[in-house]
């Protein structure tokens, strides 16, 4: 099974820390996603990276960073926590051969920031 | 860029009835179309998808989709639900590319009646 795992359920942080979010898959998958899910808002694609090192800016990046030093591990970085970016944090992975292009979820991890 | 509207924010059918829930997306080319699920307090689960060939797929849970290319759609759908089927239900747009994101609708919360 695909397993794609982020280092935290729950993390509670303060206004203006340094926050990093890890996720690790197991599948050799070379695209790799971070997403916010906020109630009526669905899933909002904050960065995206289809190979080590590479990156591209999702619909909602600002704020954000991200890192992707080795294929199976991608960070999300929060440069200063805010209020507004306390929400629900999913991690996916994905092939890119046909018909392999779905996305397989962490867990998630809920960050408040107080 | 690909984008997708789920119309419907929340839908309540009684057991038994047949449920459809409405996905467009918006991609310049041949797209792959995924419907996921979300049962509370869990990840996200595939429940099927389209990247070529037939237009009507099937997928687990007695779950179907019609990928119509002239409508831009991709409407899920059920011909009897089940008390378990109360969820929210996520549609996604991938491209034909090996470096493609997957952007996901809102989602529709499905509510079911006894």
């Amino acid at each position: 099974d695909v397993k794609v795992t982020q280092s935290s359920r729950y993390l509670v942080k303060r206004t203006g820390e340094k926050v990093f979010l890890e996720c690790v898959q197991d599948m050799d998958h070379e695209n790799m996603f971070w997403y916010r899910q906020d109630p009526g808002l669905g899933l909002r694609l904050i960065y995206f990276s289809y190979d080590v090192k590479m990156k591209e800016k999702g619909d909602i990046p600002e704020g954000y960073s991200v890192s992707r030093e080795k294929k199976e591990r991608f960070s999300l970085i929060l440069e200063s926590a805010s209020t507004n970016q306390t929400s629900m944090y999913l991690c996916a992975s994905s092939g890119q051969g046909m018909g392999d292009t779905e996305a397989f979820f962490g867990q998630g991890t809920r960050l408040t920031v107080v | 860029a690909q984008s997708v509207t789920q119309p419907d924010i929340h839908i309540t059918v009684s057991e038994g009835a047949s449920l459809e829930l409405r996905c467009n997306y918006s991609y310049g080319a041949t797209p792959y179309l995924f419907w996921y699920v979300q049962s509370p307090g869990q990840g996200l689960q595939l429940l099927l998808k389209y990247f070529s060939g037939d237009t009507l797929v099937q997928g687990i849970k007695g779950f179907e989709a019609e990928f119509k290319r002239s409508q831009s759609s991709f409407n899920l759908r059920k011909p009897s639900v089940h008390w378990s089927d109360a969820a929210e239900y996520f549609c996604a747009v991938g491209a034909y590319s090996s470096a493609s994101k997957i952007i996901f609708g809102s989602g529709t919360r499905l509510s079911i009646r006894p």
